[in-house]
């Protein structure tokens, strides 16, 4: 059983084009996230949404867009892809605010943008 | 901005031995996590300690906190090849939801 999953797993596209990302947890958490980690493995928060709704924004260009369609699921819109959003895309899931407010992460998607 | 930041940024031991890492931040936190993560995978909780905590163990995982000086360890001991992997630590302020991630220590356990 796959608590927290990712589609697709790897992603290779042109610059200019939209894609998206798919998330899903089947754990029961109320709060989701999007992180990027960077080819130097530095990993920064993007997003997070707790029961639909966007608690985290952090410094991201428009062109990406969250939409959460219900607390199981968070997906990752990004229009017009730059070659520097080429990344690996880490959802996560936790129970927050709680005593076990660790983060159950994805596998991972892998962004190549050519 | 990047909280917490890990040292060194690489180890490489041989199996049987302790790998120690450190991670320095800069603002008050509520909790301080560690994770892992194995090539090509996600990341994995290990253990979490509370700002009012000091040590705490987990199996072969020591960590400890000192507030004073903003800073955690981790220390895996009798590593094993298993070990290899990028370890992180992860804070969270006290008022925060989110964790702030290092950029991480990349361990090598040689057979």
């Amino acid at each position: 059983d796959t608590a927290v999953s990712q589609t697709p797993k790897y992603l290779v596209t042109q610059m200019g084009n939209d894609k998206s990302i798919k998330c899903e947890q089947n754990l029961g958490h109320d709060t989701m996230y999007w992180y990027k980690q960077d080819s130097k493995k530095f990993l920064k928060i993007m997003f997070s949404y707790n029961n639909k709704e966007l608690i985290i924004n952090e410094t991201v260009p428009n062109r990406f867009s969250p939409k959460s369609p219900d607390k199981a699921h968070l997906n990752l819109h990004i229009n017009s892809l730059e070659l520097g959003d080429s990344a690996v895309y880490f959802c996560a899931s936790s129970q927050v605010p709680s005593r076990r407010e660790t983060q159950y992460f994805g596998p991972g998607t892998r962004l190549l943008v050519l | 901005s990047q909280q917490g930041e890990e040292d060194p940024q690489a180890l490489s031991i041989q199996e049987g031995e302790n790998a120690t890492m450190n991670c320095s931040y800069k603002t008050s936190i509520n909790n301080l996590q560690w994770y892992r993560q194995n090539s090509g995978r996600g990341l994995v909780h290990l253990i979490l300690i509370r700002s009012n905590e000091r040590e705490k163990h987990s199996g072969r995982l020591r960590v400890t906190l000192d507030t004073s000086k903003k800073s955690s360890s981790l220390l895996i001991t009798a590593s094993r090849a298993a070990d290899t992997a990028s370890y992180f630590c992860a804070t969270r302020g006290r008022n925060d939801y989110k964790l702030s991630f290092g950029a991480g220590t990349t361990v090598t356990v040689r057979a």
